[in-house]
């Protein structure tokens, strides 16, 4: 099992409507959680940090589920420039703070 | 302007022909890290540094080298490169660590023949 698991997509989706995505994660001891955005073979850039009681950044939403552990990115009012891959990281272990884990990232197209 | 730079952007060369892949960053960031990233794998470390003179391996050390002699430069040196290494590259930092903002470089796409 891969320690990051995200379904690659494509999730393609109509401008205006609402996505979500989960992404899970092997060990109990990570501690650190974020969504990073990765446009066509350019660099990562952090969309969000992912903290225990859920966050909200204008249309995104993010949530962690421990027990579950899995954690959730929500897109409200999609834009055609929301199209990107979306990539799950967390840490390792729980005092980790040279590495992360980062999923294969999930596909999203907007469409018009 | 904040930025990670990172040259060259392609490089294509062939085995065994030692190459550097260049970063640097303007933040006076203390953390530095290079990673490797091919289709349907997620970002796979390479090296990370936390300071002048500390680096330590990630997770696909094999096959390269790393120094920091000055905070702001990581380069990432390939001594004798195999197909096996081309992959998109990339070099990111963060003020003290991974759990803080990455900001990455824009990329190298290395292929080698």
């Amino acid at each position: 099992r891969k320690e990051v698991e995200q379904d690659p997509g494509p999730f393609n989706v109509p401008e205006g409507a609402t996505v979500a995505f989960n992404c899970t994660y092997s060990n109990s001891a990570s501690q650190s959680f974020f969504w990073y955005r990765q446009d066509c073979r350019k660099e990562p850039k952090l969309l969000m940090s992912v903290y225990s009681s859920g966050n909200e950044d204008g249309r995104f939403t993010a949530q962690l589920n421990r027990a579950s552990q899995y954690i959730s990115l929500l897109i409200r009012d999609s834009k055609l420039s929301d199209s990107a891959t979306y990539l799950c990281v967390v840490t390792p272990t729980w005092d980790s703070n040279y590495q992360l884990i980062w999923g294969a990232g999930t596909k999203l197209i907007i469409k018009p | 302007e904040a930025q990670v730079t990172q040259n060259p952007r392609y490089l294509i060369t062939v085995t065994g022909k030692k190459l550097t892949v260049t970063c640097s960053q303007n933040m006076n960031h203390e953390y530095m890290s290079w990673y490797r990233q091919d289709p349907g794998l997620g970002l796979r470390q390479i090296y990370y540094s936390m300071n002048v003179e500390v680096t330590d391996k990630g997770d696909v050390p094999e096959g390269y080298k790393v120094s920091r002699k000055e905070k702001r430069n990581f380069p990432l040196i390939l001594e004798s490169p195999s197909p096996n290494q081309t992959s998109l590259y990339f070099c990111a930092s963060s003020l003290q660590g991974a759990r803080e903002k990455l900001f990455f470089g824009s990329g190298t796409q290395l292929s080698v023949l």
